[in-house]
C-alpha cells in the first residue's frame, strides 16, 4: 500500500472550512484514498473516499490532485464536534478483489482541533 | 441494525491469564477485522477473516487467536496475556472497503 504523509495537527475556527492535507505521492493507478476520523476513544469513523475524481457526501468533500499525489478533506463548516484524529489511508479498492482488500493501514493522521 | 458490538468494554486481566474478545455484527459483511491502539499511535492490524472459515494475520498477530465459524462472529483470543497486550482493542466489519468499527474494548493486563 503507498505511504501518506499529514500533518501531525491542525486548528480551525468554528464555522469556518477546515482543509486536511495528504500526500500520498506513491499511490499507483488502482489504489483509492480513504478518510476516516477518530473522535476522543471512540471507534474510528468513515468519511469518503475516491479514486481519481472529487467526491461530496453529507459529511465532507475529498479533492484529489489531478496526478492523485495528493489530497485534501474538506470540512465545509466545522463544528466542535469535528475534533478528531482524521486519517488519510491509501490502498486497493474493493473491486480490486483477493484477500486484502479490507487491509487498511493507519498511520498517525492529524488532530484537528476546532476552536469556539 | 446494531452494527458492530464488542464486548467487554472494559477488562482487567493478571499475566498468563486467557480471555476472549468477542465481536458480533449483524450487517452480514464477509470482511472482518481487529485491530489494536495504543496510546498515541494509530491503529494496527492484528488479524482479518474474508468470511466464515478464512482468517489470516494482520501486522502484530503474536499472542492472539481468532476463528470465524459464522458470518457475524469474529472472536479474538488471548492465549496467554502479557502486560504489552494492553491496549484499546477495536473490531471492524467491511463492506466494499468501507470499514465500519465497533466501539471498543480496553484491556489492561497487570
Amino acid at each position: 500500500d503507498a505511504k501518506t504523509t499529514q500533518p501531525p495537527s491542525m486548528d480551525c475556527a468554528e464555522g469556518r472550512a477546515a482543509n486536511l492535507p495528504c500526500n500520498h505521492s506513491t499511490i499507483s493507478g488502482n489504489e483509492y484514498v480513504y478518510w476516516y476520523r477518530q473522535i476522543h476513544s471512540q471507534g474510528p469513523q468513515y468519511i469518503i473516499h475516491g479514486l481519481k475524481n472529487n467526491e461530496t457526501n453529507e459529511m465532507a468533500s475529498l479533492i484529489i490532485t489531478e496526478d492523485r499525489k495528493s489530497s485534501t478533506l474538506i470540512l465545509p463548516h466545522a463544528t466542535l464536534r469535528d475534533t478528531a484524529v482524521y486519517y488519510c489511508i491509501v490502498r486497493g479498492g474493493w473491486e480490486a478483489g483477493g484477500t486484502s482488500y479490507g487491509k487498511l493501514t493507519f498511520g498517525q493522521g492529524t488532530i484537528l482541533t476546532v476552536h469556539p | 441494525n446494531a452494527g458492530v458490538t464488542q464486548t467487554p468494554k472494559f477488562q482487567v486481566l493478571k499475566t498468563g491469564q486467557s480471555m476472549t474478545l468477542q465481536c458480533a455484527q449483524d450487517m452480514n459483511h464477509e470482511y472482518m477485522s481487529w485491530y489494536r491502539q495504543d496510546p498515541g499511535m494509530g491503529l494496527r492490524l492484528i488479524h482479518y477473516s474474508v468470511g466464515a472459515g478464512i482468517t489470516d494475520q494482520g501486522e502484530v498477530p503474536n499472542g492472539y487467536n481468532v476463528s470465524r465459524s459464522t458470518t457475524e462472529d469474529f472472536p479474538l483470543r488471548l492465549l496467554s496475556a502479557a502486560p504489552s497486550q494492553t491496549s484499546v482493542y477495536f473490531c471492524a466489519s467491511s463492506l466494499r472497503g468501507k470499514l465500519f468499527f465497533g466501539s471498543g474494548t480496553q484491556l489492561s493486563v497487570l
